[in-house]
């Protein structure tokens, strides 16, 4: 069984400039999650979703960041202007539902470095 | 606000010794704490859950427990092995949200 993937595994911008990740998690996975993660620390939860539905956004800069799920399956997260800041790995997580086993299974992460 | 800790500073042992790391929680009381593995450039690993009622788990060489009344939880690897050396990652799970702390190094010596 194919695990959660993601796109692009590397990227390097110029500040100011837009970026998206790209996440497919296990097939039958209702919870989606993005956290970030910056070198050294663990991974913060940027948004959480049950099926379509962003249930948990209170971590997301919403005045850059946005996200959805179409469908309830894929999910995009975007950066747009990106700044020096958001230099960090964008790890997508998922799990049957949030409350059921408590497994999250991440995919490889995104790497994002913003010169 | 709910806090997770780990210690920062890694830890270095000898191969076939037992590795103890130490997770502790304040401000508020977990429903259940993981442990996560994770190597360099690669995502987190899930390992083993404990849940709150229960003192004690066990997975191979792997052992984690679960003190409600310390907020700790201790992650033991026996008989370690250079391949355990890696990041470990608490999370705790709690109010609808799971936080994770920093992580510990551990670097197994042959």
């Amino acid at each position: 069984e194919a695990g959660v993937v993601q796109s692009p595994r590397y990227k390097i911008i110029e500040k100011k400039q837009p970026v998206a990740f790209w996440c497919n998690p296990i097939s039958g996975h209702n919870t989606l999650y993005w956290y970030r993660q910056n070198l050294g620390q663990g991974p913060e939860l940027l948004i959480r979703y049950e099926n379509e539905e962003a249930v948990d956004d209170s971590q997301l800069p919403k005045d850059r960041f946005s996200a959805e799920r179409l469908k309830g399956v894929d999910s995009t997260l975007k950066i747009q202007p990106a700044e020096l800041g958001d230099s960090a790995v964008y790890l997508c997580a998922s799990s049957f539902t949030f409350w059921d086993t408590g497994e999250l299974f991440f995919g490889e992460g995104s790497r994002l470095t913003v010169l | 606000s709910q806090k997770i800790e780990q210690n920062s500073e890694a830890l270095n042992i000898q191969e076939g010794k037992t590795a103890t790391l130490t997770c502790n929680y304040t401000n508020y009381s977990p429903a259940y704490l993981q442990w996560y593995r994770q190597d360099p450039g690669r995502g987190p690993v899930f390992l083993l859950l404990i849940r709150e009622n229960e003192k004690e788990k066990r997975k191979e060489r792997l052992k984690v427990t679960f003190d409600t009344t310390l907020k700790q939880s201790l992650f033991h690897i026996t008989a370690s092995q250079p391949a355990d050396s890696a990041t470990y990652l608490c999370a705790s799970t709690g109010g609808f949200k799971t936080i994770f702390g920093a992580g510990t190094r551990l670097f197994v010596k042959a």
